[in-house]
């Protein structure tokens, strides 16, 4: 069965500071990883994803996340935090291309001035 | 493009009562996802749509069921609702990026 753990509910960051958001996933063959941001009271906004190639994925808003096989983790990292950061962000695994998703938990990132 | 629309935006039933919430995928994705977002239970996986058959069901009891059209849109109906369907109901449909697009949502109160 899949299943992903992001071990941080909040995370509290200075603006200008880099941020880490982490995230470590369980799955049988390769996995398909995906970071989302939701603001409140709103849906998902896709940010990256991680299917296949370079381990080093960019995505929207100058986030990025690094597939580590080893460590089966897909942290989301930021080189500088804005305030309008500030959301809850979702990592989520499929074991299948265009499969079910599952979800962490979410992780609170808070983005102080 | 326009973006996976779900509706209504916002639904209040009674207890016992039947919930519709519907979704439109974007223009020439097949596949549709429902996901249900519970207060304390994060994101849990519904239903999963493609090409008008149900690909996969998640841990739900019956009286959640759903449809998909011809035309790729979806519905999911609750039937029987309890307390504890009250949630943000978001769907999703994938593209040939197998990128995921989530709706806006549907939020369900139950009285």
């Amino acid at each position: 069965a899949q299943s992903v753990a992001q071990p941080e509910d909040q995370v509290n960051v200075a603006e200008g500071n880099p941020l880490t958001v982490k995230c470590t996933y369980s799955v049988s063959g390769n996995p398909y990883l995906f970071w989302y941001v939701q603001y409140p009271n709103r849906g998902l906004q896709f940010l990256l994803k991680y299917i296949t190639g370079d381990n080093l994925v960019k995505g929207s808003y100058g986030f990025e996340a690094e597939f580590n096989k080893s460590q089966t983790s897909f942290h989301l990292k930021k080189p500088s935090a804005l305030v309008s950061d500030s959301a809850l962000y979702f990592c989520a695994v499929s074991a299948i291309q265009g499969g079910k998703l599952i979800f962490g938990q979410g992780t609170e990132l808070s983005v102080k001035p | 493009e326009a973006g996976v629309t779900q509706s209504p935006t916002h639904l209040i039933k009674t207890r016992g009562q039947q919930a519709t919430l519907r979704c439109s995928p974007i223009s020439g994705h097949t596949s549709v996802y429902w996901y249900q977002q519970a207060l304390g239970l994060g994101l849990q996986f519904l239903l999963w749509y493609d090409e008008g058959e149900e690909r996969n069901r998640g841990n739900f009891p019956p009286r959640f069921s759903g449809r998909q059209f011809p035309n790729y849109s979806s519905e999911l109906n609750v039937n029987a609702l309890e307390l504890e369907d009250s949630a943000l109901y978001l769907c999703a449909s994938l593209g040939e990026d197998y990128g995921y697009t989530f709706g806006s949502g549907t939020r369900l109160t139950v009285v």
